[in-house]
């Protein structure tokens, strides 16, 4: 089956850096990635879709300028959380989809912000 | 938007069959599709129902009903392994074809 991969898998950082999250689609093309975040003991929350070759498209309430998205090539998304803070200590997945109703999510990376 | 209703904690035993509901409400309905997610790890695929009925895969089953706006995941021959977070999410036509996610079912499958 498609596989998506994640890196880092986990990543700890100082409040205020940045940090840069890799998804890739190992074996297919994904001009469509996403982009989740899922806290302790909660749902998967959709932060935005990432298009190849075009601008993220960001949900309600989740900050473009924060949470920067670059799908620059058919198999690579990457999100980088800028001036990371300790709420945004999060798990983050990414997924790619494969047909129209089907997504392989990508391993997750546990982000903390100390 | 979409609002995905789940019980949020299910006990059962080995062995025995248990099912889990969801109740959605979205804008643009394409399809149901449900995931198993272990602690710490990814979300992996289970099954997809875009019409109504049952849909068997092994010892998972999901059936929908778009009138009602339910589905359900019905799992056989529980096994220890099968304790897991368990999500139905909503693939939304309106937009991307996005997925978007239910509450979440925490399964505990006791001996």
């Amino acid at each position: 089956g498609a596989v998506v991969s994640q890196h880092p898998s986990r990543v700890i950082c100082k409040s205020g850096t940045s940090v840069k999250i890799e998804c890739r689609s190992l074996d297919f093309q994904a001009t469509t990635m996403f982009w989740y975040r899922q806290f302790p003991k909660q749902s998967l929350m959709l932060m935005a879709t990432s298009n190849e070759g075009s601008k993220a498209t960001y949900e309600q309430g989740v900050e473009k300028d924060k949470f920067l998205i670059n799908h620059a090539s058919l198999t690579l998304s990457t999100l980088t959380v800028t001036s990371a803070h300790p709420e945004d200590s999060s798990f983050y997945i990414c997924s790619a989809r494969v047909s129209a109703d089907t997504q392989y999510f990508g391993p997750g990376t546990r982000l903390t912000v100390l | 938007g979409q609002s995905l209703e789940q019980p949020s904690e299910v006990t059962a035993v080995e062995g025995a069959i248990v099912q889990i509901n969801c109740t959605y409400q979205t804008s643009g309905f394409y399809g149901l599709s449900w995931y198993q997610q272990h602690d710490g790890g990814a979300p992996t695929f289970l099954s997809y129902n875009a019409l109504d009925g049952l849909e068997e895969t092994g010892r998972f089953s999901s059936f929908l009903s778009r009138s009602d706006s339910y589905g359900y995941l019905l799992l056989q021959e529980l096994q220890m392994k099968d304790s897991a977070s368990y999500f139905c999410a909503v693939l939304d036509q309106t937009g991307a074809n996005n997925l978007f996610f239910g509450t979440g079912t925490r399964l505990t499958v006791i001996p």
